[in-house]
């Protein structure tokens, strides 16, 4: 089945540690996003690649990094310099330019 | 820059009753709209999408939206709500002008009373 996978599904992270989120997807798309959400807050982006080896910040890219170096892969590093990581992540890709975006099922990262 | 509003927070009906969720965005020129549901702790789903041509576009599950570029708005609505209906509900929007982003509202959570 054509999809995307993030793994794993609950993450927890201590204090000052980095974490990598995976983000996987299989329906050959050009264009792969990162997006976080906080309750009422809706979705807001993170970063997103249009091309392997390229990508752009979002709107909130202060303590997140990111690489595109395959097409299928855009995996997602939380660094200890995001003061509030707490938060449900989503990684959604798509055929690029206006075209709708298909969802992943989501990461749910806990800082203890 | 564009940006989304949805007015209601959260909304509660009946099953079986008509329903409509509202959606105002900005932005200068013609835009991509869009409409997801995300149940708990899942994903979202493309629910309908409309780029152009006909104002009013189906989606799935029995849901449609009708674009008035009059009044920026792109309400998703559904004539008849079962109970599996509740979940969250966004509205997006995308342009050229921005790379195609998808900028989202903060989203209306749909209660269904039995």
């Amino acid at each position: 089945d054509g999809g995307i996978t993030q793994s794993p599904k609950y993450l927890f992270r201590k204090e000052g540690q980095n974490v990598t989120l995976s983000c996987e997807q299989n329906l050959n798309h050009d264009a792969m996003y990162w997006y976080r959400q906080d309750p009422g807050q809706g979705l807001r982006l993170i970063y997103y690649s249009q091309i392997v080896n390229d990508f752009q910040k979002g709107d909130i890219a202060e303590g997140y990094s990111v690489s595109r170096e395959k097409k299928e892969s855009f995996p997602l590093t939380v660094t200890s310099a995001q003061k509030n990581p707490t938060a449900f992540y989503l990684c959604a890709s798509s055929l690029g330019g206006a075209r709708e975006a298909f969802f992943g099922q989501g990461t749910r990262l806990t800082v203890v | 820059a564009q940006s989304v509003t949805q007015p209601d927070i959260h909304i509660t009906v009946s099953e079986g009753a008509s329903l409509e969720l509202r959606c105002n965005y900005s932005y200068g020129a013609t835009p991509y709209l869009f409409w997801y549901v995300q149940s708990p702790g899942q994903g979202l789903q493309l629910l309908l999408k409309y780029f152009s041509g006909d104002t009013l576009v189906q989606g799935i599950k029995g849901f449609e939206a009708e674009f008035k570029r009059s009044q920026s708005s792109f309400n998703l609505r559904k004539p008849s709500v079962h109970w599996s209906d509740a979940a969250e509900y966004f509205c997006a929007v995308g342009a050229a002008g921005s790379n195609y982003k998808l900028t989202f509202g903060k989203g209306t959570l749909l209660t269904v009373n039995p």
